[in-house]
């Protein structure tokens, strides 16, 4: 069966550094795209970035551009999300999910369980 | 950047139909997906490309789009659909995907 297991998170002071990692399986990993949506405490869902299937492509929210950087290793089954100059509004619990792609975006099918980041000094 | 906007909160006596908008600026030309988010668990996909359900998700859930808005409808509602739900589309101008801002929906 489809798995996402998303691990790495924890407490980091402000202006830290942090890297997430997504695990999966049961599915063609190198087939789809992967993205990192994040809730931040009392808020909605807010989308982080994607990895294009091949890790040729990536795209970045406002939020996070220019300090969090996605990465895939097709070999592992497993993407990344680096996570640099952390602010307290940073704040959130990080999810990982898979798109399926066919002409256009098909929504998130499958949704890791999540991992706590906690930005506070 | 593209904007949805959805009611805050939803209250419905059960059995009965709750209705939840996603209002967004010519919304009916692009595809809405509709996801399920209770408390300490993943959120799960309900409808995708505007009305479709995924296997295993009840056909008490539908979803239209049209104009300016787009809903998902919750047919003879349960205790257990008690969630926030939250509409998301593809916005192709900048390749991000946008989230609503999430409505809370309560089963009297």
């Amino acid at each position: 069966q489809v798995q996402l297991v998303e691990s790495g998170g924890g407490v980091v002071q402000p202006g830290g550094s942090l890297r997430l990692s997504c695990a999966a399986s049961g599915f063609t990993f190198s087939g789809y795209g992967i993205h990192w949506v994040r809730q931040a405490p009392g808020k909605g869902l807010e989308w982080v970035a994607f990895i294009q299937y091949d890790g040729t492509k990536e795209h970045y929210s406002d939020s996070v551009k220019g300090r969090f950087t996605i990465s895939r290793d097709n070999s592992k089954n497993t993407v990344y999300l680096q996570m640099n100059s952390l602010r307290t509004d940073d704040t959130a619990v990080f999810y990982c999910a898979r798109e399926p792609y066919n002409w256009t975006p098909l929504g998130f099918d499958y949704w890791g369980q999540g991992t706590l980041v906690t930005v506070s000094s | 950047s593209y904007v949805l906007t959805q009611p805050p909160s939803v209250s419905v006596a059960p059995g009965q139909t709750a209705r939840i908008s996603c209002g967004g600026n010519n919304i009916g030309i692009k595809t809405v997906h509709w996801y399920q988010h209770k408390p300490g668990q993943a959120p799960v996909l309900v409808v995708h490309d505007d009305s479709d359900r995924p296997s295993g998700i009840p056909e008490r859930f539908s979803g239209s789009n049209s104009g300016n808005t787009a809903t998902l409808t919750i047919s003879r509602v349960e205790a257990g659909d008690e969630a926030d739900y939250y509409c998301q589309v593809w916005d192709s101008s900048s390749n991000h995907r946008v989230f609503g801002g999430g409505t809370k929906l309560t089963v009297l």
